[in-house]
């Protein structure tokens, strides 16, 4: 069976830091990738998705850039974190003929 | 474009009485529609999907959905409420991706349910 490892679970980094979260995916090949930010109230925004080693497509300009550098390895990362880059952050997944996505446990990022 | 507008970002209903959480879709397509369910500080667990056929689609827990094109609704419900029913609910459409294959979904703002007893 398929299964997705989003990690760490929480973090908190200082304004200005780097930062990079990681998500792998077992048990399946060539998937879809996803990241999401998480905010209250506003729902899930998609952030960056990828249908392949070292294509990303991004949904929104921000602070943040996402890589693929292996089948089923996702990364956000960032240079410099803003106060605004705060919030609860998801991996995703879906197969090519699949339509619905499967979730990682999601990082909480609190940037101080 | 595909949008899905949940209506009600709190929800509160008694153990045991029927749930209602609503979901209006814009769709430019046939739209794939879900609903996932999120309990605190946890991924998303989907709950159900409608793609194509039967428009009444059952789920896990007791929940179901009902597609009404006549409408563009895709409302969720479930006949009587329990104690661990209490997260955040939401609805989502899928949006084709043009190159590559799949699918990307949009998700509406979610609607907290609480069960009270």
């Amino acid at each position: 069976s398929q299964t997705i490892h989003q990690w760490p679970a929480t973090l908190v980094q200082p304004v200005g830091s780097p930062l990079s979260l990681e998500c792998t995916v077992e048990g399946t090949s060539n998937p879809n990738l996803y990241w999401y930010r998480q905010a209250a109230g506003r729902g899930l925004q998609l952030l960056f998705y990828s249908v392949g080693i070292g294509q990303i497509s991004s949904e929104v300009p921000q602070n943040l850039s996402a890589s693929r550098p292996q089948d089923r390895q996702f990364i956000l990362s960032s240079k410099k974190l803003l106060l605004s880059d705060s919030g609860f952050y998801l991996c995703a997944w879906s197969g090519r003929r699949n339509t619905e996505a499967f979730f990682g446990q999601g990082t909480r990022l609190t940037v101080v | 474009a595909q949008s899905v507008t949940q209506l009600g970002s709190h929800v509160s209903v008694s153990e045991g009485a029927l749930v209602l959480l609503r979901c209006n879709y814009s769709s430019s397509v046939p739209p794939y529609l879900f609903w996932y369910v999120q309990y605190p500080n946890q991924g998303l667990q989907l709950l159900l999907k409608y793609t194509t056929g039967a428009t009444l689609v059952k789920g896990i827990n007791g929940f179901e959905a009902e597609f009404k094109k006549s409408e563009t609704s895709f409302h969720l419900t479930k006949p009587s409420a329990h104690m661990s029913d209490a997260a955040e609910y939401f609805c989502a459409v899928s949006v084709p991706i043009l190159t590559g294959g799949g699918n990307k979904l949009t998700f509406g703002t979610g609607t907290q349910l609480k069960v009270e007893l």
